[in-house]
């Protein structure tokens, strides 16, 4: 079946410093979703990529889309203290049926 | 707007028993899907539905049922809770399928003894 790596699995930080969570998937995907956990929270939506090459910003936030759509990237430049959380891409194949999330990267960021 | 709503928040079961974990959602989505998450393995999908009257299998569906009547609501029933059902479970509900913005409730924090 359908497979969404994502790495690393952890990261910690200093506040100010910049992070890269990196999605790949084993098939090609319609499109891909990211999504934050905080804490003891809920998974909530960030952003949804369904161009090959596409990029989008938030702010801080950049994410990619490759251009096989196989693979995407979350960047946050000058990470701060509420970045804090997990986050989790998610892939929606072609030829599926349901969103396969990867295991997401848990982001700690030390002041 | 409630959103999507997840009863009860925390639920300690003996093992052999069983309950059903409530969800609600006002937002007139067509699919609904449960998630269990576990340290270190993400969201893993359950049972999805992509309307009343249709439910499918994800990727760990034994020990758990679900039915869709309504729209509106997709409970989902441990029928002998077992200590590796021990985890915290999401419902998620979307306008469609996979391509638009998946909305999660709380969650319920399930512990088996």
């Amino acid at each position: 079946g359908q497979q969404v790596m994502q790495i690393p699995q952890y990261q910690h930080v200093q506040e100010g410093e910049d992070f890269t969570t990196y999605c790949n998937s084993s098939t090609t995907l319609s499109n891909i979703q990211w999504y934050k956990q905080r804490p003891g929270g809920h998974p909530v939506f960030l952003i949804q990529l369904v161009k090959s090459g596409e990029v989008k910003k938030q702010k801080r936030l950049t994410f990619q889309f490759g251009e096989a759509k196989k693979n995407s990237s979350l960047h946050i430049t000058a990470t701060q203290t509420t970045d804090v959380g997990t986050y989790f891409c998610a892939g929606y194949p072609n030829s599926g049926y349901a969103l396969n999330f990867g295991k997401g990267t848990s982001l700690l960021v030390t002041p | 707007n409630a959103g999507v709503t997840q009863t009860p928040k925390f639920q300690v079961l003996k093992t052999g028993q069983s309950m059903t974990l409530q969800c609600a959602q006002d937002m007139n989505h067509e699919y609904m899907s449960w998630y269990r998450q576990d340290p270190g393995m993400g969201l893993r999908l359950i049972h999805y539905s992509v309307g009343a009257g249709i439910t499918d299998q994800g990727e760990v569906p034994n020990g758990y049922n679900v039915s869709r009547s309504t729209t509106e609501d997709f409970p989902l029933r441990l029928l002998s809770a077992a200590p590796s059902q021990t985890s915290v479970y999401f419902c998620a509900s979307s306008y469609r399928e996979g391509t638009t913005e998946a909305f999660f409730g709380q969650g319920t924090r399930l512990t088996v003894v």
